[in-house]
């Protein structure tokens, strides 16, 4: 059970949009579409953003989108702002009951 | 409102077994999957486990030193972590599920392993 692969870093300017990748296996992101993301400031607990690879929590902006094509999931940012900084975790369901989550991705805003 | 606590030593020794708890409240635990999941210092997240309605199933990197338990009548959701190294260093957290992710989540409790 491997982490998925995230970069390890992203950045943009305000009212940019960003994506971040989430990559894994056929077996894993490509074989099911329950990839979620979580948003996690410095030393807070972390906050669902997405689920089930395009979906949005009550709350959450409508500028978190999520998209997957193959073994690869994408969160999008649009209109990239200050409050957006953090870091962005991929997880993805992979068979047998079992979770893996992606290495992580700073996202830095200029 | 739905609230996660956990708590637990936050010391415990090479060799030992780390036992944390997590308090719930605004909601029946026996409604709902419960996870933990821990992050290292600087690191990132990493799934340990989950529990439903007696059933748990484990990372299956950890699973011969895990064990996630519940206790209805307190609410409550519990971890144990055999034969620690500095390696399970981290904070952990509770979640709960809403389907296949974590809705819902814990402050977080720093665990250290060291003598």
């Amino acid at each position: 059970q491997s982490a998925l692969t995230q970069p390890a870093s992203v950045s943009g300017s305000p009212g940019q949009s960003i994506t971040i990748s989430c990559t894994g296996t056929s077996s894993d992101v490509g074989n099911y579409n329950l990839v979620s993301w979580y948003q996690q400031y410095p030393g807070k607990a972390p906050k669902l953003v997405l689920y089930g690879v395009t979906k949005r929590p009550s709350g959450v902006s409508n500028r978190f989108s999520g998209s997957k094509s193959g073994s690869t999931a994408s969160l999008t940012i649009s209109g990239l702002q200050a409050e957006d900084e953090a870091d962005y975790y991929c997880c993805s369901y992979v068979g047998s009951s079992t979770l893996v989550f992606g290495g992580g991705t700073k996202l830095t805003v200029l | 409102q739905v609230q996660l606590q956990e708590s637990g030593p936050g010391l415990v020794k090479p060799s030992e077994t780390l036992s944390l708890t997590c308090t719930v409240s605004g909601v029946s635990i026996s409604s709902y999957f419960w996870s933990w999941v821990r992050q290292p210092p600087g690191k990132g997240l990493e799934w340990i486990g989950y529990i439903y309605s007696g059933s748990s199933r484990y990372n299956p990197s950890l699973k011969s030193r895990v064990t996630i338990s519940v206790d209805t009548s307190k609410n409550q959701v519990s971890l144990k972590l055999t034969s620690v190294t500095a390696a399970d260093t981290a904070v952990y957290y509770c979640a709960r599920h809403g389907d296949w992710e974590f809705d819902y989540w814990g402050q977080g409790t720093l665990v250290t392993v060291s003598s």
